[in-house]
């Protein structure tokens, strides 16, 4: 089966830099995802890892080892906007949808 | 990306009655995604709306209990059956953009009571 694991709880303070990882279980790998949802609102997608490697989007980055099914979202200078959950995923066996982590709440205070 | 609107945003339903959601794209897209996220959880994955054929449940979903229709390339709903308070979620619909990413509709409350 397709498993991902990921913190359930991060707490920080504004201008932090916190790192949210995930690792995973599954066959036919073809990248890993992370996605934010603010309360109440819907996923929205962050970035996608196919390769090894950081990529970097803004104050985000998100890195991928396929050797060690291991990823990690990194946020700097976080914002109290930041606080949402955040999840990892990947694609599911029939390589058509995705499947998500648990999801880590994020809590950014002041 | 797509536009996606969903209807209703929210509902409140007396158990043992369906609703119906319904999910529309402002673009043909091949595949639809029906997600399931019960209070304070993940998204689950009910099933993939293909136009033109049935729909294919993951492992936990019954047709029976979760009919979905996929009319045209725009458009496809969710019934949720004979309801209970365990169907108290969010049901949200999605497709692929072209840049390997699902893009999700804004997703309808459900309480049931």
């Amino acid at each position: 089966g397709q498993s991902l694991e990921q913190p359930s709880e991060v707490t920080a303070v504004e201008g932090a830099i916190v790192q949210i990882n995930c690792t995973y279980q599954t066959s036919g790998f073809y990248g890993l995802s992370w996605y934010q949802q603010h309360d109440g609102g819907a996923p929205t997608f962050l970035s996608y890892n196919a390769l090894d490697g950081l990529e970097e989007t803004g104050r985000f980055s998100s890195f991928l080892s396929r050797s060690d099914s291991y990823g990690y979202l990194l946020l700097q200078e976080l914002q109290m906007k930041d606080s949402a959950s955040y999840f990892c995923a990947v694609v599911n066996q029939a390589g058509t949808a995705l499947i998500f982590g648990k999801g880590t709440t994020l809590s950014v205070s002041s | 990306s797509a536009v996606i609107s969903q209807k209703p945003s929210r509902d409140i339903c007396q158990r043992g009655t369906s609703l119906t959601i319904q999910c529309q794209v402002d673009s043909q897209v091949t595949m639809m995604f029906w997600y399931r996220q019960q209070p304070g959880q993940s998204l689950t994955l009910i099933a993939t709306a293909n136009q033109g054929s049935e729909a294919t449940y993951e492992s936990g979903f019954v047709i029976d209990k979760f009919p979905i229709s996929r009319p045209n390339l725009t458009f496809s709903t969710l019934t949720v059956s004979n309801m209970s308070p365990e169907d108290s979620s969010i049901y949200l619909c999605s497709h692929w953009t072209a840049q390997e990413t699902q893009y999700f509709g804004p997703g309808t409350r459900l309480l049931v009571l």
